[in-house]
Protein backbone atom coordinates (compact mmCIF):
# COMPACT_ATOMS: atom_id res chain seq x y z
CA UNK A 1 0.00 0.00 0.00
CA UNK A 2 0.95 3.64 0.08
CA UNK A 3 0.59 6.05 2.41
CA UNK A 4 0.01 9.45 1.79
CA UNK A 5 -0.26 13.02 3.10
CA UNK A 6 -1.76 16.10 1.89
CA UNK A 7 -1.03 19.93 2.99
CA UNK A 8 -3.00 21.14 4.38
CA UNK A 9 -5.80 19.00 5.82
CA UNK A 10 -8.35 22.25 5.62
CA UNK A 11 -7.68 26.56 5.11
CA UNK A 12 -10.34 28.75 5.08
CA UNK A 13 -9.09 31.62 1.90
CA UNK A 14 -9.80 34.96 0.62
CA UNK A 15 -11.60 35.18 -2.82
CA UNK A 16 -9.33 35.70 -5.81
CA UNK A 17 -5.98 34.46 -3.93
CA UNK A 18 -4.52 31.10 -4.46
CA UNK A 19 -3.39 27.62 -2.37
CA UNK A 20 -1.24 25.17 -2.97
CA UNK A 21 -1.73 21.96 -2.05
CA UNK A 22 1.21 19.44 -1.19
CA UNK A 23 0.87 15.26 -1.74
CA UNK A 24 3.96 13.45 -0.26
CA UNK A 25 4.17 10.06 -0.69
CA UNK A 26 6.17 7.04 1.16
CA UNK A 27 7.51 5.50 -1.75
CA UNK A 28 7.59 5.68 -5.60
CA UNK A 29 4.77 5.54 -7.35
CA UNK A 30 3.85 5.50 -10.79
CA UNK A 31 0.80 7.83 -11.43
CA UNK A 32 -0.66 10.32 -9.30
CA UNK A 33 -4.14 12.47 -9.75
CA UNK A 34 -5.51 15.40 -8.66
CA UNK A 35 -9.25 14.80 -8.09
CA UNK A 36 -12.32 17.67 -6.31
CA UNK A 37 -15.01 16.32 -4.75
CA UNK A 38 -17.76 19.54 -4.22
CA UNK A 39 -19.57 19.34 -1.10
CA UNK A 40 -21.68 16.40 -0.89
CA UNK A 41 -21.07 15.30 -4.23
CA UNK A 42 -18.81 12.30 -6.16
CA UNK A 43 -15.11 12.85 -6.98
CA UNK A 44 -14.23 14.44 -10.39
CA UNK A 45 -10.80 13.50 -11.59
CA UNK A 46 -8.79 17.14 -12.28
CA UNK A 47 -5.67 15.88 -13.89
CA UNK A 48 -2.87 13.42 -13.86
CA UNK A 49 0.47 14.64 -12.99
CA UNK A 50 3.45 13.92 -14.81
CA UNK A 51 6.70 13.66 -13.22
CA UNK A 52 8.36 15.75 -15.39
CA UNK A 53 6.40 17.32 -17.57
CA UNK A 54 3.47 19.35 -17.86
CA UNK A 55 0.33 17.30 -16.12
CA UNK A 56 -3.04 16.28 -18.54
CA UNK A 57 -6.02 18.20 -17.74
CA UNK A 58 -9.18 16.34 -17.75
CA UNK A 59 -12.73 18.31 -19.88
CA UNK A 60 -13.31 21.54 -17.78
CA UNK A 61 -10.00 21.97 -15.81
CA UNK A 62 -7.10 24.43 -17.22
CA UNK A 63 -3.87 24.84 -16.21
CA UNK A 64 -4.14 28.68 -15.84
CA UNK A 65 -6.68 27.27 -13.41
CA UNK A 66 -5.19 24.56 -11.64
CA UNK A 67 -1.28 24.36 -11.94
CA UNK A 68 0.26 20.88 -11.17
CA UNK A 69 3.47 20.51 -10.71
CA UNK A 70 5.26 17.06 -10.00
CA UNK A 71 8.99 17.61 -9.38
CA UNK A 72 9.53 13.35 -8.49
CA UNK A 73 8.07 10.15 -7.70
CA UNK A 74 7.06 10.93 -4.60
CA UNK A 75 5.48 14.37 -4.50
CA UNK A 76 3.13 16.57 -6.42
CA UNK A 77 1.44 20.34 -5.76
CA UNK A 78 -1.85 21.37 -6.75
CA UNK A 79 -2.55 25.38 -7.09
CA UNK A 80 -6.32 26.76 -7.08
CA UNK A 81 -5.94 29.65 -8.69
CA UNK A 82 -7.83 33.37 -7.94
CA UNK A 83 -10.24 31.59 -6.41
CA UNK A 84 -14.02 32.19 -5.79
CA UNK A 85 -16.60 30.67 -3.25
CA UNK A 86 -17.54 27.93 -6.49
CA UNK A 87 -14.15 26.78 -5.97
CA UNK A 88 -15.05 25.24 -2.47
CA UNK A 89 -14.20 21.75 -2.22
CA UNK A 90 -12.42 18.69 -1.03
CA UNK A 91 -9.10 18.25 -3.59
CA UNK A 92 -7.64 14.80 -2.99
CA UNK A 93 -4.37 13.43 -4.34
CA UNK A 94 -4.53 9.75 -5.33
CA UNK A 95 -1.84 7.41 -6.54
CA UNK A 96 -0.99 3.92 -7.96
CA UNK A 97 1.49 2.30 -6.32
CA UNK A 98 4.32 0.60 -9.36
CA UNK A 99 3.27 -2.86 -7.89
CA UNK A 100 0.04 -3.12 -8.04
CA UNK A 101 -1.35 -2.17 -11.30
CA UNK A 102 -4.71 -1.71 -10.27
CA UNK A 103 -5.76 -0.16 -6.88
CA UNK A 104 -5.71 3.59 -6.65
CA UNK A 105 -5.12 5.03 -2.80
CA UNK A 106 -5.76 8.32 -1.71
CA UNK A 107 -4.98 10.86 0.73
CA UNK A 108 -7.27 12.38 3.33
CA UNK A 109 -7.90 15.30 0.85
CA UNK A 110 -7.98 19.26 1.88
CA UNK A 111 -10.88 20.80 2.48
CA UNK A 112 -10.87 24.11 1.15
CA UNK A 113 -13.37 27.27 1.95
CA UNK A 114 -13.37 30.13 -0.44
CA UNK A 115 -14.81 33.15 1.02
CA UNK B 1 -16.75 9.34 -22.33
CA UNK B 2 -17.75 7.25 -19.47
CA UNK B 3 -20.64 7.63 -16.82
CA UNK B 4 -21.48 5.67 -14.23
CA UNK B 5 -24.89 6.22 -12.51
CA UNK B 6 -25.39 4.97 -8.86
CA UNK B 7 -28.24 4.37 -7.08
CA UNK B 8 -29.72 4.99 -4.08
CA UNK B 9 -28.37 8.00 -3.17
CA UNK B 10 -29.12 7.11 0.71
CA UNK B 11 -30.17 3.82 2.30
CA UNK B 12 -30.84 2.62 6.07
CA UNK B 13 -31.08 -0.70 6.93
CA UNK B 14 -31.21 -2.09 10.35
CA UNK B 15 -28.10 -3.44 12.09
CA UNK B 16 -27.52 -7.33 10.79
CA UNK B 17 -29.68 -6.56 7.97
CA UNK B 18 -27.82 -7.00 4.31
CA UNK B 19 -27.57 -3.91 2.20
CA UNK B 20 -27.72 -3.19 -1.64
CA UNK B 21 -25.65 -0.55 -3.88
CA UNK B 22 -26.37 -0.63 -8.03
CA UNK B 23 -24.37 1.28 -10.32
CA UNK B 24 -24.59 1.14 -14.38
CA UNK B 25 -21.82 2.18 -16.71
CA UNK B 26 -22.19 3.62 -19.93
CA UNK B 27 -18.96 2.50 -22.07
CA UNK B 28 -18.59 -0.98 -22.81
CA UNK B 29 -15.04 -0.48 -23.03
CA UNK B 30 -14.53 -0.39 -18.89
CA UNK B 31 -13.67 -3.07 -17.30
CA UNK B 32 -12.46 -2.30 -13.44
CA UNK B 33 -14.93 -1.51 -11.48
CA UNK B 34 -13.69 -0.57 -7.67
CA UNK B 35 -15.96 -0.37 -4.72
CA UNK B 36 -14.76 2.59 -2.28
CA UNK B 37 -15.84 3.56 1.51
CA UNK B 38 -15.54 7.17 2.38
CA UNK B 39 -15.64 7.34 6.34
CA UNK B 40 -16.39 11.62 7.41
CA UNK B 41 -12.92 13.46 7.08
CA UNK B 42 -11.65 10.80 5.16
CA UNK B 43 -10.38 10.18 1.95
CA UNK B 44 -12.08 7.32 0.09
CA UNK B 45 -10.71 3.77 0.53
CA UNK B 46 -11.05 0.41 -1.72
CA UNK B 47 -12.83 -2.11 0.19
CA UNK B 48 -13.31 -4.55 -3.03
CA UNK B 49 -13.15 -4.39 -7.23
CA UNK B 50 -14.27 -6.49 -9.52
CA UNK B 51 -12.94 -7.06 -13.56
CA UNK B 52 -14.79 -7.90 -16.37
CA UNK B 53 -13.64 -11.44 -16.73
CA UNK B 54 -15.42 -12.01 -13.22
CA UNK B 55 -18.74 -12.87 -12.62
CA UNK B 56 -18.44 -12.06 -8.84
CA UNK B 57 -16.42 -11.81 -6.31
CA UNK B 58 -16.76 -11.83 -2.64
CA UNK B 59 -14.80 -10.79 0.29
CA UNK B 60 -15.88 -11.78 3.87
CA UNK B 61 -19.37 -9.87 4.05
CA UNK B 62 -18.79 -7.91 1.32
CA UNK B 63 -19.74 -8.62 -1.94
CA UNK B 64 -19.38 -7.55 -5.94
CA UNK B 65 -21.52 -8.82 -8.89
CA UNK B 66 -21.06 -7.34 -12.31
CA UNK B 67 -23.15 -8.29 -15.57
CA UNK B 68 -21.26 -6.90 -18.59
CA UNK B 69 -24.22 -7.45 -21.10
CA UNK B 70 -26.75 -4.72 -18.75
CA UNK B 71 -23.42 -3.29 -17.75
CA UNK B 72 -24.57 -2.67 -14.32
CA UNK B 73 -22.70 -4.04 -11.27
CA UNK B 74 -23.67 -4.13 -7.32
CA UNK B 75 -22.34 -4.28 -3.89
CA UNK B 76 -23.98 -6.26 -1.68
CA UNK B 77 -23.11 -6.03 2.02
CA UNK B 78 -24.12 -8.88 4.55
CA UNK B 79 -24.80 -8.70 8.19
CA UNK B 80 -24.48 -4.80 8.73
CA UNK B 81 -22.95 -3.29 11.58
CA UNK B 82 -22.81 -0.36 12.69
CA UNK B 83 -19.16 0.76 11.43
CA UNK B 84 -20.38 -0.22 7.70
CA UNK B 85 -22.15 3.18 8.41
CA UNK B 86 -20.21 5.59 5.44
CA UNK B 87 -20.30 7.39 2.07
CA UNK B 88 -19.74 4.20 -0.67
CA UNK B 89 -18.50 4.88 -4.25
CA UNK B 90 -18.35 2.68 -7.41
CA UNK B 91 -16.12 3.91 -10.07
CA UNK B 92 -15.18 2.46 -13.41
CA UNK B 93 -12.12 2.29 -15.43
CA UNK B 94 -10.00 0.20 -18.13
CA UNK B 95 -7.56 -1.79 -16.19
CA UNK B 96 -4.99 -0.16 -18.57
CA UNK B 97 -4.79 3.24 -16.58
CA UNK B 98 -6.74 1.20 -13.78
CA UNK B 99 -6.25 4.71 -11.10
CA UNK B 100 -7.99 7.33 -13.45
CA UNK B 101 -11.83 6.70 -12.71
CA UNK B 102 -14.82 7.68 -13.04
CA UNK B 103 -17.12 7.43 -10.13
CA UNK B 104 -20.89 7.06 -9.44
CA UNK B 105 -22.48 9.89 -7.11
CA UNK B 106 -22.27 8.34 -3.87
CA UNK B 107 -24.51 6.29 -1.77
CA UNK B 108 -24.39 7.25 2.29
CA UNK B 109 -25.42 4.52 4.43
CA UNK B 110 -26.47 4.32 7.69
CA UNK B 111 -26.65 1.34 9.84
CA UNK B 112 -29.52 1.83 12.32
CA UNK B 113 -28.77 -0.14 16.15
Amino acid sequence: SAVISQKPSRDICQRGTSLTIQCQVDSQVTMMFWYRQQPGQSLTLIATANQGSEATYESGFVIDKFPISRPNLTFSTLTVSNMSPEDSSIYLCSVGVRTMNTEAFFGQGTRLTVV
Amino acid sequence: GENVEQHPSTLSVQEGDSAVIKCTYSDSASNYFPWYKQELGKGPQLIIDIRSNVGEKKDQRIAVTLNKTAKHFSLHITETQPEDSAVYFCAASLIQGAQKLVFGQGTRLTINP
